[in-house]
């Protein structure tokens, strides 16, 4: 059936390291994909999101790119802080023509100063 | 503050109870979702709503109903509860609740079943 693989967690970095944080999906269709980040205590929030393939999602640093031939939408960012110390969750949705969503498990990255 | 608001914050009942959950979405959606997060089961979709009508339906067990009502709040209704209903349930909203809307999400109602 239609999901969402993340790769787990904890990732722990130090601050201005490269993050991946790899998601890879299984959908019929054509699915818009996302990115979600949950700060401590809060809900989540959008990160960045694509809605085709080969589309760029980018915001506050983050980038993914929407790969069909390898159903991946892995998040990237070329130098972390510790405020992004935060739960990331990848998503997609519009799965043949449907409404439903599906997130992955989470990847919980923290960032040491 | 994404302008979804959720009440209430906490909730602590006993086993076999039932209680309501309330979700008000931002000004101008039209759709709301609800989603249960547990520790082991992570994020799961249960329902969403669009202006009034059930638009899709996910994880959601049949001791659970929702509902969205003319001035668009929603509420989850969750019966029977058991043990293993304690987790943090979020409301989100979109505005036209389509595949690629962004959905802004509530703070959250914890409920913790004893």
């Amino acid at each position: 059936g239609d999901s969402v693989t993340q790769m787990e967690g904890p990732v722990t970095l130090s601050e201005e390291a490269f993050l991946t944080i790899n998601c890879t999906y299984t959908a019929t269709g054509y699915p818009s994909l996302f990115w979600y980040v949950q700060y401590p205590g809060e809900g989540l929030q959008l990160l960045l999101k694509a809605t085709k393939a080969d589309d760029k999602g980018s915001n506050k640093g983050f980038e993914a790119t929407y790969r069909k031939e390898t159903t991946s939408f892995h998040l990237e960012k070329g130098s972390v802080q510790v405020s992004d110390s935060a739960v990331y969750f990848c998503a997609l949705s519009g799965i043949s023509g449907t409404y439903k969503y599906i997130f992955g498990t989470g990847t919980r990255l923290k960032v040491l100063a | 503050d994404s302008g979804v608001t959720q009440t209430p914050k906490h909730l602590i009942t006993a086993t076999g109870q039932r209680v309501t959950l309330r979700c008000s979405p931002r000004s101008g959606d039209l759709s709301v979702y609800w989603y249960q997060q547990s520790l082991d089961q992570g994020l799961q979709f249960l329902i969403q709503y669009y202006n009034g009508e059930e638009r899709a339906k996910g994880n959601i067990l049949e001791r659970f109903s929702a509902q969205q009502f003319p001035d668009l709040h929603s509420e989850l209704n969750l019966s029977s509860l058991e043990l293993g209903d304690s987790a943090l349930y979020f409301c989100a909203s979109s505005v036209e609740g389509r595949g690629q809307d962004t959905q802004y999400f509530g703070p959250g109602t914890r409920l913790t079943v004893l």
